[in-house]
């Protein structure tokens, strides 16, 4: 079946602007990670949705970043007035319960 | 703070030799221990899971060992090929929290013919 679908692939965009990306589950997967992953870095969780439960917000950089999941499946995360300091790459992953995750090929943001 | 250490370097082998990556953890204990794969461009790919209680796990030319007393995961490829060539990442799961990964920053591995 369809893995997880991210989009924007790639996304460059002026300092300042606010940029969304998309990520599309697995069917069915009730968790939904988002994750940032800087050039040679390793992963950098930001938040975390299960269900209908309220979502860990405790790996938010700032409150420049906020995400949202609508009816339990697509997600959205949001960066407001962006700096140059945010390009890197947003993965998403999403799993069943606390089966390993599945990732997202991510979108790659470049803040010029 | 918690945190998974992978060696930065990279690490080149001959096709057909044992590849062999470390894990270490410091400041906290995961009860279990996942290692992804990751090639340029695209999202990491699940291998396997170990959990604190299992010495060691085989997964076809794949191996995991956790030894909860050296706070290390080994990962081991056997007979590997050019195409075992890529990034693998190490992460760790505390016990009773959800899946919440912590991730090294990865060890690039190149198997050269």
């Amino acid at each position: 079946g369809a893995g997880v679908s991210q989009s924007p692939s790639n996304k460059v965009t002026e300092k300042g602007k606010d940029v969304e990306l998309r990520c599309d589950p697995i069917s069915g997967h009730t968790a939904l990670y988002w994750y940032r992953q800087s050039l040679g870095q390793g992963l950098e969780f930001l938040i975390y949705f299960q269900g209908n439960s309220a979502p860990d917000k405790s790996g938010l950089p700032s409150d420049r970043f906020s995400a949202e999941r609508t009816g339990g499946s697509v997600s959205t995360l949001t960066i407001q007035r962006t700096q140059q300091e945010d390009s890197a790459v947003y993965l998403c992953a999403s799993s069943e319960g606390r089966q390993p995750q599945h990732f997202g090929d991510g979108t790659r943001l470049s803040i010029l | 703070s918690q945190k998974i250490e992978q060696n930065s370097e990279a690490l080149n082998i001959q096709e057909g030799k044992t590849a062999t990556l470390t894990c270490n953890y410091t400041n906290y204990s995961p009860a279990y221990l996942q290692w992804y794969r990751q090639d340029p461009g695209r999202g990491p790919v699940f291998l396997l899971l170990i959990r604190e209680n299992e010495k060691e796990k085989r997964k076809e030319r794949l191996k995991v060992t956790f030894d909860t007393t050296l706070k290390q995961s080994l990962f081991h490829i056997t007979a590997s090929q050019p195409a075992d060539s890529a990034t693998y990442l190490c992460a760790g799961i505390l016990s009773g929290g959800y899946n919440k990964l912590i991730f090294g920053a990865g060890t690039r591995l190149a198997v050269h013919p």
